[in-house]
């Protein structure tokens, strides 16, 4: 049973406009959150992160907002680059749990910004 | 700093045959994790060292695969004998102490067995 859902498998979005890619988790012992970009054929990167005793995290052009009660967070990338076009992953961890910052991931969500 | 490396980029085997990934992490990162994603899944944790030791592992599929970090330092994972479904991209990542969840992955390994 997947703890976190990324249920978008793909995003196409206009250069300058902004992109919005979400993601759903299930576990309430969750109080990490990262946002993880993929290029083909290289590994993930670290992009921007969460704790979950926050509700919004700002770098630059992107922002992740985090719904606790709804256990909802969202990727919001403004204004969208040609060369954002990758694969996003949405990715979980229980810090003080067992599970020692092991990283739950979603399956991902390919964003195509066209110019 | 040099980021974490992984070898070989790309392995064909035949189903029964013997792979060895290897894995060096950041200089100085204790937490090594292992990972594999297998095509259109998720990236799945397969196991954490820290340092020398296994932390978790499991995440592991079976006992046909054996990781070791030998020294704390880089990392192997071994798949004997691979099976067609042992097909994927390896990603390692590694992380500081005290900061476990802020991991930096490799460009993983795919394996392709035949």
């Amino acid at each position: 049973d997947q703890q976190v859902k990324q249920n978008s498998p793909s995003l196409s979005v206009q250069e300058g406009r902004i992109s919005i890619l979400n993601c759903d988790y299930t576990n309430s012992m969750f109080d990490y959150f990262l946002w993880y970009k993929k290029y083909p054929a290289e590994g993930p990167t670290f992009l921007i992160s969460i704790s979950s005793i926050k509700d919004k995290n700002e770098d630059g052009r992107f922002t992740v907002f985090l719904n606790k009660s709804a256990k909802h967070l969202s990727l919001h990338i403004v204004p969208s680059q040609p060369g954002d076009s990758a694969v996003y992953f949405c990715a979980a961890s229980d810090r003080y749990g067992g599970s020692q910052g092991n990283l739950i991931f979603g399956k991902g969500t390919k964003l195509s910004v066209k110019p | 700093e040099a980021g974490v490396t992984q070898f070989p980029s790309h392995s064909v085997i035949e189903k029964g045959q013997t792979v060895t990934l290897r894995c060096d992490p950041i200089s100085g990162h204790d937490n090594l994790y292992w990972y594999r994603r297998v095509m259109g899944k998720e990236i799945k944790f397969l196991l954490h060292f820290v340092k020398e030791s296994k932390q978790d592992e499991s995440g592991m599929p079976n006992n046909r695969f054996l990781a070791e970090r030998t020294g704390g330092t880089y990392s192997t994972l071994k798949v004997q004998p691979a099976e067609l479904e042992d097909s994927g991209v390896y990603f390692c990542a590694s992380s500081r102490q005290g900061l476990a969840y802020e991991q930096y992955f490799g460009p993983g390994t795919r394996l392709t067995v035949t």
